[in-house]
């Protein structure tokens, strides 16, 4: 199956640290990115969708000033939580859809996940 | 978002037995239902997945049975194993957007 690679899988930061978070598509051209949120046992919340080369679509609720999304090419998306505080340690998951055939497109494909803990 | 419902939260099973996981959704313009399966630490991975044309899907252990009328769908795994311990989500996605609505997952623990 297709593979998304998403980097680092744990950070560990101070607060009012930035951190990047990478997702990249290793082996399909990935046309939207999805990034999700999930809190210890509990199912994950979608922040934001991005699309290749415009602007990304945030879930209420979520600040765009705060997580920023940047979908700069079709095999990689990344999140920027800027200023991290400690109520931003969560795990962070993307998931990418897309691909050259059909029958490709309407699978997700998810990235192995990042713990961000801010101190 | 619209939501799925899954049931049960947590499930104990045994080795060799039948787990039953179970989902409601009331967006009709899902076409799509996947199960995802969860080990902490990791993202999901797409286990089987069902579209509402056809009643039952199976693949090695894992099947999806799928009711469109009632709008409930479950997975059943035959002969659980202790590998197969994880947290399991079902969703719901529609033609088009591709966004995916989850349940809130089921912790399955299968005991040996």
């Amino acid at each position: 199956g297709a593979v998304v690679s998403q980097h680092p899988s744990r950070v560990i930061c101070k607060s009012g640290t930035s951190v990047k978070i990478e997702c990249r598509s290793l082996d399909f051209q990935a046309t939207t990115m999805f990034w999700y949120r999930q809190f210890p046992k509990q199912s994950l919340m979608l922040m934001a969708t991005s699309n290749e080369g415009s602007k990304a679509t945030y879930e209420q609720g979520v600040e765009k000033d705060k997580f920023l999304i940047n979908h700069a090419s079709l095999t990689l998306s990344t999140l920027t939580v800027a200023s991290a505080h400690p109520e931003d340690s969560s795990f962070y998951i993307c998931s990418a859809r897309g691909g050259l055939y059909g029958a490709t497109n309407e699978k997700l494909f998810f990235g192995s996940g990042t713990q961000l803990s801010v101190l | 978002q619209q939501q799925v419902k899954q049931s049960p939260q947590s499930l104990i099973v045994q080795k060799g037995g039948i787990s039953i996981i179970n989902c409601a959704y009331e967006n009709t313009a899902f076409d799509y239902f996947p199960w995802y399966q969860q080990f902490p630490g990791k993202g999901p991975a797409l286990l089987i997945a069902i579209r509402p044309d056809v009643s039952e899907k199976k693949e090695g252990r894992f099947t999806i049975s799928f009711n469109k009328s009632a709008k409930q769908f479950s997975l059943h795994i035959m002969d659980s194993q202790p590998g197969d311990s994880a947290t399991y989500f079902c969703g719901g996605q529609g033609a088009g957007s591709y966004q995916l609505t989850f349940g809130k997952g089921t912790k399955l623990s299968v005991i040996p």
